[in-house]
């Protein structure tokens, strides 16, 4: 069946500072693969995604690539800001439906 | 446009009444899913419907859960009888295949069960 796992929480961060938060991926067929991000007392909403192999979603400064010979899609920021404390939830989305599988999600909390 | 509409916002309930979570999905849209989050076991999706035909019940908890979808804008979440373990926020999401898999959530429902 399909599968995500995503780094342990929570991370905090400096100002400023670089982000990565690791996730990777086990999935039948071609899976799309997704970031979404949950504020503080909201629900989820899509950051980025990407479709295929080599695919790059970007948002907001948020990066991630479509890594299919390692199974990952690794979320990056050049530089957090206190705005971008939130949970971040890696997602795949494989076969009919529309049915997505979410890791389990990743707190960030940024400091000034 | 407007995003997917959750009632209520907030319940506060007492053990063993019956409680009914609301959702309305984007127009246009003809998939819903329920999920449940919590601390303990995080995000667990509950049941999907397609076209209105629920697909996937199997993370319904128990006999308590019960979800229809009487009509294609339109679910219903209902536990009878509600107990404290119940305590979590609820969300629905819709999609269509347009939206190339991407999910949109509702603002959740927080539910407290006394």
């Amino acid at each position: 069946g399909n599968s995500v796992t995503q780094m342990e929480g929570p991370v905090t961060l400096s100002e400023e500072a670089f982000l990565t938060i690791n996730c990777t991926y086990t999935a039948t067929g071609y899976p799309s693969l997704f970031w979404y991000v949950q504020y503080p007392g909201e629900g989820l909403q899509l950051l980025l995604k990407a479709t295929k192999a080599d695919d790059k979603g970007s948002n907001k400064g948020f990066e991630a690539t479509y890594r299919k010979e390692t199974t990952s899609f690794h979320l990056e920021k050049g530089s957090v800001q206190v705005s971008d404390s939130a949970v971040y939830f890696c997602a795949l989305s494989s076969g009919g439906y529309q049915k997505v599988t979410f890791g389990t999600g990743t707190k960030l909390q940024v400091i000034p | 446009d407007a995003g997917v509409i959750q009632s209520p916002r907030h319940e506060v309930t007492e053990m063993g009444q019956e409680v009914t979570l609301r959702c309305k999905l984007i127009s246009g849209h003809n998939s819903l899913f329920w999920y449940r989050q919590t601390m303990m076991r995080g995000l667990e999706l509950l049941i999907y419907f397609n076209n209105n035909v629920p697909i996937d019940d199997s993370g319904m908890p128990e006999d308590r859960f019960s979800a229809k979808m009487p009509n294609a804008s339109f679910s219903t979440l209902k536990i009878q009888p509600s107990e404290p373990r119940d305590s979590a926020v609820y969300f629905c999401a819709s999609t269509n295949p347009g939206a190339g898999g991407t999910q949109y959530f509702g603002p959740g429902t927080r539910l407290l069960v006394l």
